[in-house]
């Protein structure tokens, strides 16, 4: 039962747009949201998160937004660099769950065309 | 500053050996978690410890075992491996009171151990 959901294995965005990765999730007791960059050969490196009190949350050119009615979070990157080349890991916690255990979804490659 | 360090970073086991994970947290952290990821999945919660204690256990059988030191570093085993045990095995660390709002979890670039 995959209770985060990345939909979209891999997305290519021209240098310079705005690269758009979509997350679902299905568990109502899940109250915050993070978003992970991995490289090959390396760990999940912390980007942004959202708690579920807010709709949006900004960083930098990182902009995450959430959608509780519809099960919906979006990280938006604008604008896109070759550096963001990587696989972008959804993740979702619950503070009833009484530990830190994160579930992550199954990722996107974004690729970022020069 | 020295980020969360795991060792070995590659490993090839035969079913049904046994393998020892190891994994250092962050200086400071007192919270060590344990996580599979399987190729074309995303990381899977295998455990969180805890000053010592286990917090949380994710679905994986009893084979898997793990604990903390006084030192806060923590050791993940796998008996009697099998196939399908084959992933890269990632350490995570964070302070462990001040739960993901302030304190996210900080991976190491894990152990990719494969079972033959």
């Amino acid at each position: 039962d995959q209770q985060v959901k990345q939909n979209s294995p891999s997305l290519s965005v021209q240098e310079g747009r705005i690269s758009i990765l979509n997350c679902d999730y299905t568990n109502s007791m899940f109250d915050y949201f993070l978003w992970y960059k991995k490289y090959p050969a390396e760990g999940p490196t912390f980007l942004i998160s959202i708690s579920s009190i807010k709709d949006k949350n900004e960083d930098g050119r990182f902009t995450v937004f959430l959608n509780k009615s519809a099960k919906h979070l979006s990280l938006h990157i604008v604008p896109s660099q070759p550096g963001d080349s990587a696989v972008y890991f959804c993740a979702a916690s619950g503070t009833n769950f009484g530990n830190e255990k994160l579930t992550f979804g199954t990722g996107t490659r974004l690729t970022i065309i020069p | 500053d020295a980020g969360v360090t795991q060792s070995p970073t590659h490993l090839i086991k035969t079913r049904g050996q046994h393998v020892t994970l190891r994994c250092s947290p962050i200086s400071g952290h007192k919270s060590v978690s344990w996580y599979q990821q399987v190729l074309g999945q995303g990381p899977q919660f295998i455990f969180q410890y805890y000053e010592k204690e286990e917090r949380g256990r994710g679905n994986f059988p009893d084979r898997f075992s793990a604990r903390q030191f006084p030192n806060y570093s923590s050791e993940l085993n796998v008996n009697a491996l099998l196939l399908g045990d084959s992933a890269l095995y990632l350490c995570a660390s964070s302070y462990g009171t001040r739960g993901q709002r302030n304190s996210p979890l900080h991976f190491g670039n894990g152990t990719r151990l494969t079972v033959t």
